[in-house]
């Protein structure tokens, strides 16, 4: 079975970090793109960051690039986000997912990050 | 780079069909064919529907598909179920090599 499990989420004061980890199973992590998504309390989906097979590509939505780096680590079937400046419009349910032509196919159950003091 | 234009809400009638529209540019729907459809019910994940403009990933009901003309990409459900009431985002590959959506649609099944 496909399956994806976000972990690391919390809260966090505001200018604080967080480092999100994602475990991969059930498929060849390393032969997928991957990407985050967060979706804040109430809100739409918003895109976050995806990396490529072996991490050498990997792009940024505007509001988060310099704060946000994304990793992987396919020996360990693992994607991580690390989240550093947050502020509270950080504040959101945080997924990973597995690339298909920029669509995900498969979602973890998410993670939620509060960002408040 | 601004959201996809999607309707806020549609309503239909159990067994009947509704479209929901969703408007970008050429520089994402318009311009390339990787449009999706997420499904999401209340405290749920969301669930791939579309991908690819109008290709069904496996295990989705026949009863959705989807099309593109022109910069606009539409969600069709036909056969309306009360289990479809949920709601429904759209999303685009960019000219920027990101990935856009749009605000969401709730379709509600009076």
């Amino acid at each position: 079975e496909v399956q994806l499990v976000e972990s690391g989420g919390g809260l966090v004061q505001p200018g604080g970090s967080l480092r999100l980890s994602c475990a991969a199973s059930g498929f060849t992590f390393s032969s997928y793109w991957m990407h985050w998504f967060r979706q804040a309390p109430g809100k739409g989906l918003v895109w976050v960051s995806r990396t490529n097979r072996d991490g050498s590509s990997i792009k940024y939505a505007d509001y988060v690039r310099g704060r946000f780096t994304t990793s992987r680590d396919n020996a360990k079937n693992t994607l991580h986000l690390q989240m550093n400046s947050l502020g509270a419009e950080d504040t959101a349910v945080y997924y990973c997912a597995r690339d298909i032509n920029s669509g995900a196919d498969c979602w973890g159950q998410g993670t939620l990050v509060t960002v408040s003091s | 780079q601004s959201a996809l234009t999607q309707p806020a809400s549609v309503s239909g009638s159990p067994g009947q069909s509704i479209t929901i529209s969703c408007t970008g540019t050429s520089s994402d729907v318009g311009g390339y064919n990787h449009v999706s459809w997420y499904q999401q019910h209340p405290d749920k994940a969301p669930k791939l529907m579309i991908y690819d403009v109008s290709n069904r990933p496996s295990g989705v009901s026949n009863r959705f598909s989807g099309s593109k003309s022109g910069n606009t990409a539409s969600l069709t459900i036909s056969g309306l179920q009360t289990e479809d009431e949920a709601d429904y985002y759209c999303s685009s590959y960019t000219s920027s090599y990101t990935v856009i959506f749009g605000g969401g649609t709730r379709l509600t099944v009076l």
